[in-house]
């Protein structure tokens, strides 16, 4: 099956430095990806639908300028949180879905855990 | 956004007994996936329901999707350790390629060996 995969999996980071994020997919192509983030206890949280060639959609209440994407190719799709402060230590996770009409499934990578001391 | 509930949020029973957890919304949705995420992994798909009424089946657990497909429920048979992990419902919104997943509150299911 298709594969999603993140660097890294996990990544401890000071106070108001930035972290980025990558997710791949490793064996097809993903015109559109997915950023989610769970906090300890909790669900997924969309954040924002990544864009290869174009500007990324955010859900509300997600800060644009916080949480830089950029999908730079068909594989690739990455994760800035810039100027990161404790409150964004989270389990960071990225999808994908398949090509038009293939299937229903969507593919997820194993997350990422950021912390921020 | 649709705000999918599910019940209950925490669940924690003995190996072999059955449960049921559910996901109500009061919006329609055209179809409705169910996920496992164990702890520090990504969501796994389980299944995929489309048709108001429509019941499948994978080994020991039943998912059911509404008549009006509104809510859905997940019932485990005979639970075992394994089951264990976070159960999440979300709809599907979008075309095909073009999905976009807004997750329940998810369910936090816990079998005791």
């Amino acid at each position: 099956g298709a594969v999603v995969s993140q660097h890294p999996s996990w990544v401890i980071c000071k106070s108001g430095t930035s972290v980025k994020i990558e997710c791949r997919s490793l064996d097809f192509q993903a015109t559109t990806m997915f950023w989610y983030r769970q906090f300890p206890k909790q669900s997924l949280m969309l954040m924002a639908t990544s864009n290869e060639g174009s500007k990324a959609t955010y859900e509300q209440g997600v800060e644009k300028d916080k949480f830089l994407i950029n999908h730079a190719s068909l594989t690739l799709s990455t994760l800035t949180v810039t100027s990161a402060h404790p409150e964004d230590s989270s389990f960071y996770i990225c999808s994908a879905p398949p090509a038009a009409g293939l299937s229903y499934e969507q593919y997820f990578g194993p997350g990422t855990r950021l912390t921020v001391t | 956004t649709q705000l999918l509930e599910q019940s209950p949020q925490f669940l924690s029973i003995q190996e072999g007994e059955n449960l049921t957890v559910y996901c109500n919304s009061s919006s329609v949705f055209s179809s409705l996936q169910w996920y496992r995420q164990e702890p520090g992994e990504g969501p796994v798909l389980l299944v995929t329901v489309v048709t108001g009424g429509e019941v499948k089946k994978l080994k020991r657990l039943t998912f059911q999707f509404g008549d009006a497909r509104k809510d859905s429920s997940l019932h485990i048979t005979a639970a075992q350790p394994g089951d264990t992990g976070l159960y999440l419902c979300a709809p599907r919104e979008g075309d095909f390629g073009n999905e976009k997943l807004t997750f329940g509150t998810g369910t936090r299911l816990t079998i005791i060996p």
